[in-house]
């Protein structure tokens, strides 16, 4: 089956510093990938997706490049502010899933934060 | 972007009571909605995909008859958790998508369920 493996947090690190939260994942056939965000008490939000091998997903400066030969989709931002502190997910769709029943399988997310 | 709504966002029961706890789409009208639960440090789990009209899919090992879903109109649906236990504490959370099957799915902040 599919499945979703994220780094571990919580990761901790001072305004405009680098960011990388890996992701790899495990699935049949040719899966869309997702990163969401849930900041404080809000619900999760699409944060950027890649729907086939070496697209690249960007917004609000994040970036993630979608690496079939890796099974990856890593997370980068290149100087992270205080307003990025959140939970990360990761996530994966089966292409084939189709119908009603498209469904997503997230990692256990990542807690990010940044210091002033 | 589109706003799901769930409420109530914490409710704390005592054992042996059922609770419910509501999801709405506030802007669109969503075909299918989505119920996850969520431990501390895990990834959310899919419970079950409602779909407006008729009966919820269950996803493995998760008891149709404890976790009541009612998706009765485009914008609501419900979860009802029946005879709570303190095991049945946890974060759930909904999504919904609008129109087709790879639509973007819209999550709610989430309710958090207290048993004594």
């Amino acid at each position: 089956g599919n499945s979703v493996t994220q780094m571990e947090g919580p990761v901790t690190l001072s305004e405009e510093a680098f960011l990388t939260i890996n992701c790899t994942y495990t699935a049949t056939g040719y899966p869309s990938l997702f990163w969401y965000v849930q900041y404080p008490g809000e619900g999760l939000q699409l944060l950027l997706k890649a729907t086939k091998a070496d697209d690249k997903g960007s917004n609000k400066g994040f970036e993630a490049t979608y690496r079939k030969e890796t099974t990856s989709f890593h997370l980068e931002k290149g100087s992270v502010q205080v307003s990025d502190s959140a939970v990360y997910f990761c996530a994966l769709s089966s292409v084939h899933s189709g119908g009603s029943n498209y469904k997503l399988t997230f990692g256990k997310g990542t807690l990010l934060t940044v210091n002033p | 972007g589109a706003v799901v709504s769930q409420h109530p966002s914490r409710v704390i029961c005592k054992s042996g009571t059922s609770v419910k706890i509501e999801c709405r789409s506030l802007d669109f009208q969503a075909t299918t909605m989505f119920w996850y639960r969520q431990f501390p440090k895990q990834s959310l789990m899919l419970m079950a995909t409602s779909n407006e009209g008729s009966k919820a899919t269950y996803e493995q090992g998760v008891e149709k008859d404890k976790f009541l879903i009612n998706h009765a109109s485009l914008t609501l649906s419900t979860l009802t958790v029946t005879s709570a236990h303190p095991e049945d504490s946890s974060f759930y959370i909904c999504s919904a998508r609008a129109g087709h099957s790879t639509g973007e799915l819209f999550f709610g902040e989430g309710s958090r369920l207290t048993v004594l």
